[in-house]
């Protein structure tokens, strides 16, 4: 089966935490893996590509971990502007996407 | 910075009739795919679009849907005779690459459809 599970949330955090959120896949022919950030009725906006080696853009850092099909996403120091879902998505074929459900992330002052 | 333009923003249409949702994606991209999200459910894939035929489609996507590149700027979904849910918003994305760090898919801003 095609699917990308994801920690339910909600997780609601007071600013200048650290949040983590995980994600599996089930296609391990899958190649890409991303995560997509969507404000409430909105499009989903890339946050950032997740490379094997693990990344780091400023704030946040991804993983990926092959062998167990599991992706994460730590956010350091969280702002008010980081409130918003978290999808975790991953390529199938080609470069069809399919989506996790997301994770909701409410940063509280 | 170039992006993704949807029309209408929201679509509202009793059921049984057609609708068009267009799409206008970056300019120099190649890929074009369109979405579609149920309100509170996930992201899901319809079909993507290549060289001026479908290169994949979803199981969503039966014979009710179509897509077409009418000219060098547009792409469209159609939807033939509308039901009820398929409300939905529907995303466009476009890519200038299959994938690699070219593949990055950009999406619309999205048009919801409302189907009474």
């Amino acid at each position: 089966r095609k699917e990308v599970e994801q920690d339910p949330g909600p997780f609601n955090v007071p600013e200048g935490a650290t949040v983590a959120f995980n994600c599996t896949y089930s296609n391990s022919a899958s190649q890409s893996f991303f995560w997509y950030r969507q404000d409430c009725r909105k499009e989903p906006k890339l946050l950032m590509s997740v490379y094997s080696s693990g990344n780091e853009d400023g704030r946040f850092t991804a993983q990926l971990n092959r062998a167990s099909q599991y992706i994460s996403l730590l956010i350091r120091d969280s702002k008010l502007s980081d409130s918003a879902t978290y999808l975790c998505v991953v390529n199938w074929r080609a470069n069809n996407l399919f989506f996790g459900t997301g994770t909701r992330l409410t940063v509280i002052p | 910075e170039p992006e993704v333009t949807q029309t209408p923003s929201h679509q509202v249409t009793q059921m049984g009739q057609e609708v068009i949702l267009r799409c206008v994606p970056i300019s120099n991209h190649l890929y074009f795919y369109w979405y579609r999200q149920i309100l509170g459910q996930k992201v899901e894939f319809l079909v993507s679009f290549y060289n001026n035929e479908i290169s994949e489609k979803s199981e969503i996507f039966d014979d009710q849907f179509s897509v077409e590149r009418p000219d060098g700027s547009n792409f469209t979904l159609k939807i033939r005779s509308t039901k009820l849910e398929d409300s939905a918003m529907y995303f466009c994305a476009s890519a200038s690459s299959a994938g690699g760090p070219r593949g990055t898919q950009y999406f619309g801003p999205g048009t919801r459809l409302t189907v009474l």
